[in-house]
């Protein structure tokens, strides 16, 4: 049963620590999400990948946040530092096209908090 | 722009009550895809439907169904007989025209959370 493998499931950190999630997709998928899901919010897209090339991150705070794709089994998205606003469930999800469309998965989430 | 609206913020039905939940959205795209995801307590992410903006007709699966109406821009999805385990948030979600062969970004609604009571 292929399914997006998001580590770590919960985290708390202090103000300041620098915070690594990572994310394996489904095996074949060649686009990867980054989405956060706050209360004040909802769901919104931090960035995505396309064949391990970043195709968009306007919705990442650039000067703290990072996302990469070291190879086509791992995504990561680094916050240094953290700040308290950045609590929130971050989610991995991948995705491949075909002429039908595309159907996008998720991972459990990452439950981030900093205090 | 693209942009999901779910009016409906909580709903709450008594179990085996019929319940819709509304999705209207906004696009110049003339091909997208709609998507329903269900988020229960335990909050994952789980891929309910996917439907093609050129293929109008409805679906079901089971006690779920779900009517893609392109003239009032709208995609609602309706449990039948609901049951205790449909207590979730659901989220309808819409992206854009898939050109390259990969999968293109969602856009979400706000989500309707779901309360179904004995």
């Amino acid at each position: 049963d292929a399914r997006v493998t998001q580590t770590p499931r919960h985290k708390v950190t202090e103000m300041g620590q620098e915070v690594t999630m990572r994310c394996q997709p489904i095996l074949g998928h060649n686009t990867v999400f980054w989405y956060r899901q706050t209360m004040m919010q909802g769901l919104e897209l931090l960035a995505y990948f396309r064949n391990r090339a970043p195709l968009d991150d306007s919705g990442m705070p650039k000067d703290r946040f990072s996302a990469e794709m070291p190879d086509a089994t791992l995504a990561t998205l680094k916050i240094q530092p953290s700040e308290p606003r950045d609590s929130a469930v971050y989610f991995c999800a991948s995705g491949s096209g075909s002429y039908a469309g595309n159907t996008i998965y998720f991972g459990e989430g990452s439950w981030l908090t900093v205090v | 722009a693209q942009k999901v609206t779910q009016a409906q913020t909580e709903i709450s039905v008594v179990e085996k009550e019929d319940v819709t939940l509304d999705c209207v959205y906004e696009t110049r795209d003339t091909t997208y895809y709609l998507f329903w995801y269900k988020q229960p307590p335990s909050g994952e992410l789980v891929f309910l439907i996917r439907r093609n903006s050129f293929d109008e007709q409805n679906e079901i699966s089971g006690r779920y169904s779900w009517n893609f109406q392109k003239s009032t821009s709208s995609f609602n999805f309706t449990i039948t007989a609901s049951q205790v385990v449909d207590s979730a948030v659901y989220f309808c979600a819409l992206s854009e025209e898939n050109r390259s062969g990969t999968a293109s970004k969602l856009t979400f609604g706000t989500g309707t959370r779901l309360q179904v009571t004995l």
